[in-house]
């Protein structure tokens, strides 16, 4: 089956930008989501298909996806932002794939 | 507004099965697939599987072949999921959640703790 590998984690600081990256063989034929858990919370969808935002979501959430690699970029990050982000694909058999999570620490 | 309120935490000993609810409220029921993904303790999303709520038709992963039935009441604009068979490592916090393309919303989740 399909895998998506994510880093563990990503620190950075306030008012700085947090690239978490998903990889995958030949993601970039693929169309990625990005969701975002704080604790005890359900996952809410902060990128769709590869780059575009929800409404509510702030600009400064930002997504690409090219080769291997699809990228989730917060800019300006803030407080607010510490939670787990999920990148999430669908396979060749129509199954949905997630990654393994990546826990961003804002220092 | 959209919704989906899922059922209440459960409590199964090993062997059992669990069977979880999903209402749909805020649009037309039978327009978008419904899907369930866990979570257990401390790890990663997992799919488990999806249904049509229009023609009832389902999909689930392979992992869970067997042993989960997804199910739908179009009268009541519920979905369910039936795990059956479980084992410690099914303690895991169970949500549905809407296809649009993406899974745009989700259910609160429900525990489901399984006990020898």
């Amino acid at each position: 089956s399909y895998v998506l590998t994510q880093p563990p984690s990503v620190s950075v600081a306030p008012g700085k930008t947090a690239r978490i990256t998903c990889g995958g063989n030949d993601i970039g034929s693929k169309s990625v989501h990005w969701y975002q858990q704080k604790p005890g919370q359900a996952p809410v969808v902060v990128i769709y298909l590869d780059r575009d935002r929800p409404s509510g979501i702030p600009e400064r959430f930002s997504g690409s996806n090219s080769g291997n690699t699809a990228t989730l970029t917060i800019s300006r990050v803030e407080d607010g932002d510490e939670a787990d982000y999920y990148c999430q694909v669908w396979d060749s058999s129509g199954d949905r794939v997630f990654g393994g999570g990546t826990k961003l620490t804002v220092l | 507004q959209v919704q989906l309120v899922q059922s209440g935490a459960e409590v199964k000993k090993s062997g059992a099965s669990v069977k979880v609810s999903c209402k749909a409220s805020g649009y037309t029921f039978t327009t978008y697939v419904i899907h369930w993904v866990r979570q257990a303790p401390g790890q990663r999303l997992e799919w488990m599987g999806w249904i049509n709520t229009g023609y009832g038709n389902t999909k689930y992963s392979q992992k869970f072949q067997g042993r989960v039935t997804i199910s739908r009441d179009t009268s009541a604009s519920t979905v369910y999921m039936e795990l059956s068979s479980l084992r410690s490592e099914d303690t895991a916090v169970y949500y549905c959640t809407r296809d649009r393309g993406t899974f745009d919303y989700w259910g609160q989740g429900t525990l489901v703790t399984v006990s020898s």
